[in-house]
């Protein structure tokens, strides 16, 4: 059982690039999670969503835009990289049963975005 | 939206010390998990604590709800346990909010 699967691990971007951070569960679980973790910080929520076809703004989504098509897939996609998204990428999942608050997360390994 | 502090933020405790981490939230939660992220970056899941204790093997954790904190003990360190531990709250709605983590060393 694999839980939350993150691709690529690390990558390095030009300012300006753009690429999609894939994020894939096999728990069937419904709300999926995008933060970021910059040094020694915590973690900032960027994006979420609760099922297929819905997602919904954290506290940090300027620069980002995802996609729910399916209940495994979460891409998050960057459209102008820029260095201020320097950071660490996870991905996580959690069943969300009824209001969904009452579940612990699952985390993916994170994915180490450079831009220079 | 809720505020999550956790304390101290630095912690160095010599190989075989206990201590204590303690996570304060400012609104009653549903969800309060402890997370332990390795010197690799990866994020385990150590405690789901919305109330109550629980132990698992040298650590455990107490959430007072109605007093809104958690603590997390450690004991008989060992430096495998070094890292960052982060506490996370919910407080019904799709959103969990991290605290900024407390950073523990402990030397051999």
């Amino acid at each position: 059982n694999a839980g939350v699967t993150q691709t690529p691990k690390f990558r390095i971007l030009k300012i300006g690039q753009s690429m999609t951070l894939q994020c894939t569960q096999d728990m069937n679980h419904n709300y999926m999670y995008w933060y970021r973790q910059d040094p020694g910080m915590g973690l900032k929520l960027i994006y979420y969503s609760v099922g297929a076809g819905i997602t919904d703004k954290g506290e940090v989504p300027n620069g980002y835009n995802v996609s729910r098509s399916t209940t495994e897939d979460f891409p998050l996609r960057l459209e102008l990289a820029a260095p201020s998204q320097t950071s660490v990428y996870f991905c996580a999942s959690r069943p969300g049963q009824g209001i969904g608050s009452n579940q612990p997360q699952h985390f993916g390994d994170g994915t180490r975005l450079s831009i220079l | 939206g809720i505020q999550v502090e956790q304390s101290p933020p630095d912690l160095i405790l010599q190989e075989g010390a206990n201590s204590t981490l303690r996570c304060n939230f400012s609104d009653s939660v549903n969800n309060l998990q402890w997370f332990h992220q390795n010197p690799w970056g990866q994020l385990i899941n150590l405690f789901y604590i919305p109330s109550g204790t629980k132990q698992n093997g040298r650590l455990s954790a107490t959430t007072v709800a109605t007093e809104r904190y958690s603590l997390l003990y450690i004991s008989s360190s060992q430096t495998t346990d070094s890292g960052v531990y982060f506490c996370a709250a919910n407080t019904g709605g799709f959103k969990t909010i991290f605290g900024a983590g407390t950073r523990l060393f402990v030397k051999a």
